[in-house]
């Protein structure tokens, strides 16, 4: 079975400031890895995959996540926040040879000037 | 943006009742599935289709059911509303089912 954690619900940071936002896998097979945002009253949308290749991987909006097999980790990251970055973001992974895609419980982030 | 159309958006019923929600796609892609979005447990999988006719239950599938008689339309029927089907529901679509999915807009159910 696969499984997502997200350890942080919720996590503050103040404008400008670097942030990290972690996620945890478990599968006995190989992934494919994604993170989602959820701006207020709207639906998700993607932020950025790892399928294959090289494990750090550049998204959109400053965005960026590195896939650590060892660690079974895909933790996002982002130099400097905005405000605009206020939002949820969702970790998601998908088993090779399965048609489903599994969310974590979603981490809030709050960005504060 | 994907064209992802949700409807009704917002909808309030009554224990009992048979209620469905509509999503329909102008992508023409293969892959539609129906996620609920509710407060400490992210999104769960209800259903999912994987071509017109073909469905397969997610891991929260009991008291729903889905049709797909066209690729552009995926309905989900809730046969007889309870209060824990009170929820946010998401349909997502993808064109390869590698994980990629475009999202609706959202339908919130309220079941009193």
């Amino acid at each position: 079975a696969q499984s997502v954690t997200q350890l942080d619900s919720q996590v503050p940071v103040f404008e400008e400031a670097p942030v990290e936002l972690r996620c945890n896998y478990s599968s006995s097979v190989s992934v494919y890895l994604f993170w989602y945002v959820q701006y207020p009253n709207q639906g998700l949308q993607l932020l950025l995959k790892y399928l294959s290749g090289s494990t750090l991987v550049k998204g959109i909006n400053g965005f960026e996540a590195e896939f650590n097999k060892s660690q079974t980790s895909f933790h996002l990251r982002k130099p400097s926040v905005h405000i605009s970055d206020t939002a949820e973001y969702f970790c998601a992974v998908r088993s090779t040879g399965f048609q489903k895609l599994v969310f974590g419980t979603g981490t809030r982030l709050l960005v504060s000037p | 943006d994907a064209g992802i159309t949700q409807s009704p958006r917002h909808k309030v019923t009554e224990t009992g009742t048979p209620v469905t929600l509509r999503c329909h796609q102008t992508e023409n892609h293969r892959y539609m599935y129906w996620y609920r979005q509710d407060p400490g447990h992210g999104l769960r999988l209800i259903h999912y289709s994987y071509g017109v006719k073909d469905t397969d239950k997610g891991e929260v599938s009991d008291g729903y059911s889905v049709s797909r008689s066209k690729t552009e339309d995926f309905l989900l029927t809730l046969e007889s509303a309870t209060s824990s089907q009170t929820s946010v529901y998401f349909c997502a679509i993808s064109e390869d089912g590698t994980g990629e999915l475009f999202f609706g807009e959202g339908s919130r159910l309220t079941v009193l």
